[in-house]
């Protein structure tokens, strides 16, 4: 099945600064990678997410970048405010009726 | 609104007892499943649901039971709860050809 490591588990940055969280996955059929955002004491939301017929997609301050040969993919959030602090995870799923298979998850703290 | 419920949100009980967290949702989702949240081990899928009476086994079903006899509802069952069950547990639905996965807002569990 998919495997999906999720680099770093805790990133701090200050306010204002970029931060970038990596994915990696083993399944070369995956063809859908979103990317979840987990405010305290609420369940994760779809903040991004990009399919493998696209190598980057943007919406305002955050960006995902797929490589498909080498299997990862990037979350990038520019110009970071505090309420950018969560936990955030990525995701694949390969085509049809399958399942996401998770990243365990990095802890964003932006202080300001 | 389209939304996924749970209830109870916090449920504290002791070892042995049976309880039965509940799950709805109103966007007609085909796609149902049970995840639970430790720290350090992100999302772990125990059950999903391609349809009514379709479920199948996550990575981590042992010690669970669903049912799937309505569209809207996913009922998560613990038999026998036992401590190493205590944890955040997250139902989510989604379309069965893929796309956005809604989350509930989250059930704390805690089995003494």
């Amino acid at each position: 099945g998919e495997n999906v490591e999720q680099h770093p588990s805790t990133l701090s940055v200050q306010e204002g600064d970029s931060a970038v969280i990596k994915c990696t996955y083993s399944d070369s059929a995956s063809n859908y990678f979103p990317w979840y955002k987990q405010e305290l004491g609420k369940g994760p939301q779809l903040i991004i997410d990009i399919r493998s017929n696209v190598g980057e997609k943007k919406d305002q301050r955050i960006a995902v970048t797929l490589n498909k040969t080498a299997k990862h993919f990037s979350l990038h959030i520019t110009e970071t405010q505090p309420e950018d602090s969560a936990v955030y995870f990525c995701a694949a799923k390969p085509p049809g009726y399958s399942t996401l298979t998770f990243g365990k998850g990095t802890m964003l703290l932006v202080s300001p | 609104e389209a939304q996924v419920t749970q209830n109870p949100r916090y449920l504290i009980t002791v070892t042995g007892k049976k309880l039965t967290v509940t799950c709805s949702q109103n966007m007609n989702h085909e796609y149902m499943s049970w995840y639970r949240q430790d720290p350090g081990l992100g999302l772990r899928q125990i059950y999903y649901s391609m349809n009514v009476e379709v479920t199948d086994k996550g990575d981590v079903p042992e010690g669970y039971k669903v049912s799937r006899k309505e569209k809207r509802n996913f009922p998560l069952i613990l038999e026998s709860p036992s401590p190493n069950q205590t944890s955040l547990y997250f139902c989510a639905s989604r379309g069965l050809a893929g796309g956005q996965e809604y989350f509930g807002p989250g059930t704390r569990l805690t089995v003494t």
